[in-house]
């Protein structure tokens, strides 16, 4: 069974400063995302990541994969108030399992002027 | 990216009935539909996956007597949520992909209240 781990839950921090979200997986999977989701809206897509040492950037974020150690990492820099959100990493499908995706809990993010 | 587009945004039905709700991608062909549910402050959780004219696969704990899913054209799927209950109250979520190995691309998501 797929495990999908974020830390932490949640995070209070004040704009402009930096800060990374981490998701840990439990088995070898084709891609990992990372989506956005507001309150009360669906999710919004940030990162797709397909490969070992993949990086992409996008504005104040940046997502990397590290698929031997299992790990993705989103890291906010210099954060502003706009960002505050929930983020979530998602891994999938499995490779005869699962076609869908199996979500971390979420990182609920709030950043304070 | 993609469109796809969920229809109603928000519904609230009596214990007892049914309800349906749609899942549409507007400018692609969707092999693969996926439905997600989502309890306020916590996660996604995979409810099933539908392919175009086969019937749904649904992930352990979940009844398919109770949520019906049909995927008779490329791009439109269908939950029903049969006999409510307050506890079915959730946001629902599906999702889309035109091919295998490709991204699934997120609906608006069903905000589905239960009286």
């Amino acid at each position: 069974e797929l495990k999908v781990e974020q830390n932490p839950l949640f995070l209070s921090m004040q704009e402009g400063k930096n800060y990374t979200i981490y998701c840990n997986y439990s088995t070898t999977s084709d891609r990992l995302y990372w989506y956005r989701q507001d309150p009360g809206k669906s999710l919004e897509s940030l990162f797709v990541l397909l490969s070992n040492g993949a990086v992409k950037q996008e504005g104040r974020l940046m997502a990397s994969l590290d698929t031997k150690a299992r790990l993705s990492t989103l890291h906010i820099t210099a954060a502003v108030h706009d960002l505050s959100a929930t983020y979530f990493c998602a891994v999938g499908p499995l490779r005869g399992g699962a076609d869908g995706l199996t979500f971390g809990k979420g990182t609920h993010l709030i950043i304070q002027p | 990216g993609a469109v796809v587009s969920q229809h109603p945004s928000r519904v609230i039905c009596k214990s007892g009935t049914s309800v349906k709700i749609e899942c549409r991608s507007l400018d692609f062909q969707a092999t693969t539909m996926f439905w997600y549910r989502q309890f306020p402050k916590q996660s996604l959780m995979l409810m099933a996956t539908s392919n175009e004219g086969s019937k749904a696969t649904y992930e352990q704990g979940v009844e398919k007597d109770k949520f019906l899913i049909n995927h008779a054209s490329l791009t439109l799927s269908t939950l029903t949520v049969t006999s409510a209950h307050p506890e079915d109250s959730s946001f629902y979520i599906c999702s889309a992909r035109e091919v295998v190995n490709t991204e699934a691309f997120f609906g608006q998501g069903t905000r589905l209240t239960v009286v």
